[in-house]
């Protein structure tokens, strides 16, 4: 079993619609989540990060945790076109010094 | 500049060569990563240093690969003996992280492209 799993997509979205972006992991003791925006020739940028179950929001971006699933997901409201990018799952390891592992990543297409 | 900068930003060499790439982490950053992308992948984990000590080497890299990080500042990775499979993005990225545990944010540089010809 990977230790972060995304579906590799791509994920088309219309313009103004919300895109929905899952992820699951497999180390019950990790702490740490983050999502990482990457542009196609670009080096991934940190656009969300949570550490404790529930929703976090911040803008169009809402990040939700669900460490008895093992699941985390990232919705993106109110679409836009500069949001067609691919977005990269990443966890923080504890049992190996929290250690930051990725995620294939999620292609997001959106559609004008 | 006080973002994380690396060296070169493309090298082209032939199979069977010696390439070293350099990072410069944020400054006041203690850990820093590299990581290995190839096309369509997520960021592949290579190794990692806490100030100058090397915490983990990932077991997928053969002993052709080494990484320093000789006074806790910059890093080199070395890969000695190039493969066409050696052909990818090498990433290097930085990070605060004041003791374990830590919920640390990633900060990367603009990458290494490596093709071996």
């Amino acid at each position: 079993q990977k230790e972060v799993e995304q579906n590799s997509g791509p994920l088309s979205v219309p313009e103004g619609a919300i895109a929905s972006l899952n992820c699951t992991y497999s180390d019950r003791g990790s702490q740490s989540f983050f999502w990482y925006r990457q542009y196609s020739g670009k080096s991934p940028e940190l656009i969300m990060s949570i550490y404790s179950n529930g929703d976090k929001e911040d803008g169009r971006f809402t990040a939700q945790l669900n460490k008895a699933s093992q699941y985390v997901s990232l919705l993106i409201r109110d679409s836009q076109p500069s949001d067609s990018a691919t977005y990269l799952c990443a966890v923080g390891v504890l049992s190996r010094d929290d250690k930051i592992i990725f995620g294939k990543g999620t292609r997001l297409h959106i559609l004008p | 500049d006080t973002g994380v900068s690396q060296n070169p930003r493309h090298k082209i060499t032939k199979r069977g060569q010696n390439v070293t790439f350099r990072c410069d982490p944020i400054s006041e950053h203690n850990r820093l990563y590299w990581y290995r992308q190839t096309l369509g992948q997520g960021p592949e984990f290579l190794t990692y240093f806490q100030n100058e000590a090397q915490l983990e080497k990932s077991r997928l890299l053969s002993d052709r690969f080494s990484a320093e990080r000789p006074k806790g500042s910059f890093s080199t990775l070395e890969i000695q003996r190039t493969e066409q499979g050696d052909s990818a993005m090498y990433l290097c990225a930085s990070s605060h992280s004041p003791r374990q545990g830590a919920r640390e944010k990633l900060f990367f540089g603009s990458g290494t492209q490596l093709s071996v010809l």
